[in-house]
């Protein structure tokens, strides 16, 4: 079964620095991967996804993610954070299989709560 | 268009009251979703419809019935509710199925706030 964990469910750092949200997959193939952001009361909005081709994916905002196989991880990084960068986010993961009982399911892990200090 | 839009955005309903939950999404997208969250915790699959017929039901309680009347709707009509199941309910969209690697896509609504006295 495919799983995604995020290591630290609260993040907090300064205007300026360095954004890291840290996400690993358990998959015996690699699946495909997103984050996403949610602001409070709001629904999900993709970040980026990572489904094939290269490894060091661009989204929206300024955030981008790079896929390691062999650490089965798809950190999530922002060279320069922002006070509109605060929200709740959510890596996921679906299996490759396009067919069969897991087809469509995406699973997310516990999410990551990121503060931005002025 | 491309976007998933919910209706309504907030809806409290009492124990033994019947609503329906309404998602809309015109990106020609053949897989729609719904999935329930909790506060502070990540959202859950609850049902997929894969070209209008149900593939995956996560074993919800038949308090809740899905229906895809056509490509472009979802519906979740609620029915004798509990009020552990107040939440926020998220219905999504993808493109697929594929053969091979392709490129997905999941687009979120806003979700509705469901809360049951």
């Amino acid at each position: 079964a495919q799983s995604v964990t995020q290591l630290g469910s609260h993040v907090s750092v300064s205007e300026g620095a360095l954004v890291l949200l840290r996400c690993n997959y358990s998959s015996s193939v690699p699946p495909y991967l997103f984050w996403y952001v949610q602001y409070p009361n709001q629904g999900l909005q993709l970040l980026l996804k990572y489904t094939t081709g290269a490894t060091l994916v661009k989204g929206i905002n300024g955030f981008e993610a790079e896929f390691k196989k062999s650490e089965t991880s798809f950190h999530l990084t922002k060279p320069s954070a922002h006070m509109s960068d605060a929200a709740e986010y959510f890596c996921a993961v679906r299996p490759f299989n396009a067919g069969g009982t897991s087809y469509g399911k995406l699973t997310f892990g516990q999410g990551t709560i990121l503060t931005v200090h002025p | 268009d491309t976007e998933v839009t919910q209706t309504p955005k907030h809806l409290v309903m009492g124990m033994t009251n019947k609503k329906s939950l309404k998602c809309e999404q015109h990106m020609g997208h053949r897989a729609m979703y719904w999935y329930k969250q909790k506060a502070k915790k990540p959202p859950e699959l609850m049902f997929v419809y894969s070209y209008e017929k149900l593939s995956i039901n996560e074993s919800v309680p038949s308090r809740f019935s899905p229906e895809c009347p056509n490509s472009s709707l979802l519906n979740l009509h609620l029915h004798a509710l509990q009020p552990e199941d107040s939440a926020l309910y998220l219905c999504a969209s993808s493109s697929g199925p594929r053969k091979t690697r392709g490129s997905y896509g999941y687009t979120f609504g806003s979700g509705t706030r469901l809360t049951v006295v």
